[in-house]
């Protein structure tokens, strides 16, 4: 299995909402991302993990809450975004040492109202 | 000026041409990765070179790090080869390095 599985595929929330993007990999990877990546753009890299543990932090705002609860999950917890946040996200993930391939999931779009 | 620079920004070719995307780089870097995007899709990742030469069916990557440069050459290219081809570099932590892509097109 060489998949990472993002859900949902869509989302559409308010600024008020509450929602959580989730990503899985069965690969055995130590190392999951979270990219966000605008229409025409390259991805920018929000966060790392490695290990479980936060290791990248890219001075992403606080309404954007990342979680590991395990090596094969990655959790991205939304609580009052803003239309500007409207994106792709996508989840990666690597072996778990740096300057690895990188495995993507396909990623959600995102709008907010 | 961007540390990774792609070229072209936009091909438009015909089915079975040989096809050839650069990527320079101004930075030191210790790998080079080649991905693709499809529309509305997640990304691929094509290959992560550190020297020489690559090959993956049609496709095929090469990188001189003296010159900072890097090739990826597809050969008898098909319509279903139309994506975005990102080159980017990896340094010494988890980042990478993006270019903006090249957008090809291959045209039955």
């Amino acid at each position: 299995d060489t998949e990472v599985t993002q859900t949902p595929k869509h989302l559409v929330m308010g600024m008020t909402n509450k929602k959580s993007l989730k990503c899985e990999q069965h690969m055995g990877h130590r190392a999951m991302y979270w990219y966000k990546q605008k229409a025409k753009k390259p991805p920018e890299l929000m966060f790392v993990y490695s290990y479980e543990k936060l290791s990248i932090n890219e001075s992403v705002p606080s309404r954007f809450s990342p979680e590991c609860p395990n090596s094969s999950l990655l959790n991205l917890h939304l609580h009052a975004l803003q239309p500007e946040d409207s994106a792709l996200y996508l989840c990666a993930s690597s072996p778990g040492q740096t300057n690895e391939k990188l495995f993507f999931g396909s990623g959600t779009q995102l709008s907010v109202l | 000026k961007n540390e990774v620079e792609q070229s072209p920004q936009n091909l438009t070719a015909q089915e079975g041409e040989f096809i050839t995307i650069n990527c320079s780089y101004s930075v030191g870097i210790s790998a080079l990765h080649w991905l693709q995007q499809h529309p509305g899709g997640g990304i691929v990742s094509l290959f992560m070179l550190s020297s020489g030469k690559k090959k993956h069916g049609r496709l095929i990557a090469t990188i001189n790090i003296q010159e900072k440069h890097s090739s990826l050459h597809i050969t008898a290219s098909h319509p279903r080869d139309s994506a975005v081809y990102i080159c980017a570099v990896s340094r010494s932590n988890y980042q990478l390095i993006w270019g903006a892509g090249t957008k090809l097109i291959i045209k039955p």
